[in-house]
């Protein structure tokens, strides 16, 4: 399973685009980029999952470079409710079984 | 479609007990995984099941910790013996067969072993 890097914490304000990379070199041709949202004291939640380029949905957008060492969760214009810790996982399809969390990169939001 | 179910949300249990925590999977999801998060920490795998079947159970202790999806109901997560340490979130997560990557949480259960 690929390790993943992300940094620790990250503050941002309202309203701005808030951009959160994570590092995975090891990552493998069958292997999948996920990222989930964890509140305090809830479960975390799915939030983007993608493969390669650009994915975006209706919560954030993913980008993968060509090389896929790296991807960057990009949320726009954030709001207090985003506050949260973020975990950029890698995941092979095959082995999908097993999801690796981190440490998460713990994401404030002031006003 | 409700989400995922676990009950109880909150169980204290004096060290020496048994804690038995459910999950009910979301509609159409055959797959249930479950993970402990101690404080400040982020989550570990602990076992993958399907419908009768343990299919990874490679993050969990080999003692007192076991887990069954039967056919009919819940998943349990039973630990027998409780101590101190396993005071924790455990999280229950399911999966449509086809993504397993996309696991969908449930609210934990929080253990407070005394």
């Amino acid at each position: 399973l690929a390790k993943t890097t992300q940094p620790i914490s990250m503050d941002s304000y309202e309203g701005q685009e808030v951009n959160i990379t994570c590092s995975h070199n090891n990552i493998a041709t069958n292997d999948y980029i996920t990222w989930y949202q964890q509140f305090p004291s809830q479960g975390p939640r799915f939030i983007i999952q993608g493969y390669k380029t650009k994915v975006t949905n209706e919560v954030a957008s993913l980008f993968i470079p060509a090389d896929r060492k790296s991807s960057t969760l990009s949320l726009p214009r954030v709001s207090l409710s985003d506050t949260a810790v973020y975990y950029c996982l890698v995941v092979g399809y095959s082995s999908a079984s097993k999801i690796i969390f981190g440490s998460g990169t713990r994401l404030s939001i002031r006003p | 479609n409700a989400g995922v179910m676990q009950n109880p949300r909150h169980l204290v249990r004096r060290r020496g007990q048994e804690a038995r925590l459910r999950c009910s999977p979301m509609k159409g999801h055959s797959h249930v995984y479950w993970y402990r998060q101690l404080p400040e920490e982020g989550l570990k795998f602990m076992v993958y099941l399907q419908k009768e079947n343990i299919i990874d159970e490679s993050g969990m202790p080999k003692e007192r910790f076991s887990a069954e999806f039967p056919k009919e109901g819940p998943s349990i997560l039973r630990i027998q013996q409780v101590v101190r340490g396993d005071s924790a979130a455990y999280f229950c997560a399911s999966s449509p067969p086809s993504s397993t990557y996309e696991q969908y949480f449930g609210p934990g259960t929080r253990l407070t072993v005394t």
